[in-house]
C-alpha cells in the first residue's frame, strides 16, 4: 500500500498566521482526502483533492479557509489560515489504495494555535 | 444517511479478553467497512475491512462479523493483549475512491 510523509508533525502558531502542511505520496493516487480530529474525536472530512481539479469541501469547511492544492499525483497541500485557538488540532491526509488495499493515512500534523 | 454509528466509547478488558465493538449504519449504499487501530500521535492504521457480500472476516486475532441486513457490523479482538490498547474507528465508503465515513471511536484499554 501507499506511504505518506506528512509534514510537518507538529507546529505552534500564532493567531492570525497560516500553517502548510504537505502530504507526499510514493506513488501516484488519484483521490487524497484531508481530515481534522479535534483531540479526543472522530475524524472529519475537510476535502477531497483531485489532481488538475478544485478540491470539494465539505460542509462547514471553505477554500478561503483552507486552501488546498494538488499539482500532481502524489502531493498535495493544505493551508489552515488566518489561524485562531479554534484551529488547534490534528490534521491527516489519506489516500485510496490501489487495489482494495484500503485507505492509508499519514502520521497527522499536530496543531496548536497560540 | 451517511453517519455511522459506533459503541461503545470506551472499554476496558483484561488480558486475554474479547472486546467487542459494534457499528451500525443507515446508508445501505456502503459497499466497503474498514477498521482503523489509532495509538496517540499516530495516524489510523487499517486494520481489517470486509464487503457486505461476506458475513465473517478474520485477519489474525482480529475478526469482523458483519450482519447486513441489520446494517451493523463489529469487531472482535481475540486474546486481546496490552498493546492492543488503541483507539478503534469503524468506517463506510459507498464507492471505490470516495471518501470515508468515520465512527465516534472507541477508546480500548487492555489490562495486564
Amino acid at each position: 500500500s501507499a506511504v505518506i510523509s506528512q509534514k510537518p508533525s507538529r507546529d505552534i502558531c500564532q493567531r492570525g498566521t497560516s500553517l502548510t502542511i504537505q502530504c507526499q505520496v510514493d506513488s501516484q493516487v488519484t483521490m487524497m482526502f484531508w481530515y481534522r480530529q479535534q483531540p479526543g474525536q472522530s475524524l472529519t472530512l475537510i476535502a477531497t483533492a483531485n489532481q488538475g481539479s478544485e478540491a470539494t469541501y465539505e460542509s462547514g469547511f471553505v477554500i478561503d479557509k483552507f486552501p488546498i492544492s494538488r499539482p500532481n499525483l502524489t502531493f498535495s497541500t493544505l493551508t489552515v489560515s488566518n489561524l485562531s485557538p479554534e484551529d488547534s488540532s490534528i490534521y491527516l491526509c489519506s489516500v485510496d489504495n490501489s487495489f482494495g488495499q484500503g485507505y492509508t493515512f499519514g502520521s497527522g500534523t499536530r496543531l496548536t494555535v497560540v | 444517511q451517511q453517519q455511522v454509528k459506533q459503541s461503545p466509547q470506551s472499554l476496558i478488558v483484561q488480558k486475554g479478553g474479547i472486546p467487542i465493538i459494534n457499528c451500525a449504519y443507515e446508508n445501505t449504499a456502503f459497499d466497503y467497512f474498514p477498521w482503523y487501530q489509532q495509538f496517540p500521535g499516530k495516524g489510523p492504521a487499517l486494520l481489517i475491512a470486509i464487503r457486505p457480500d461476506v458475513s465473517e472476516k478474520k485477519e489474525g486475532r482480529f475478526t469482523i462479523s458483519f450482519n447486513k441486513s441489520a446494517k451493523q457490523f463489529s469487531l472482535h479482538i481475540m486474546d486481546s493483549q496490552p498493546g492492543d490498547s488503541a483507539t478503534y474507528f469503524c468506517a463506510a465508503r459507498v464507492t471505490s475512491g470516495s471518501r470515508l465515513t468515520f465512527g465516534e471511536g472507541t477508546q480500548l484499554t487492555v489490562n495486564p
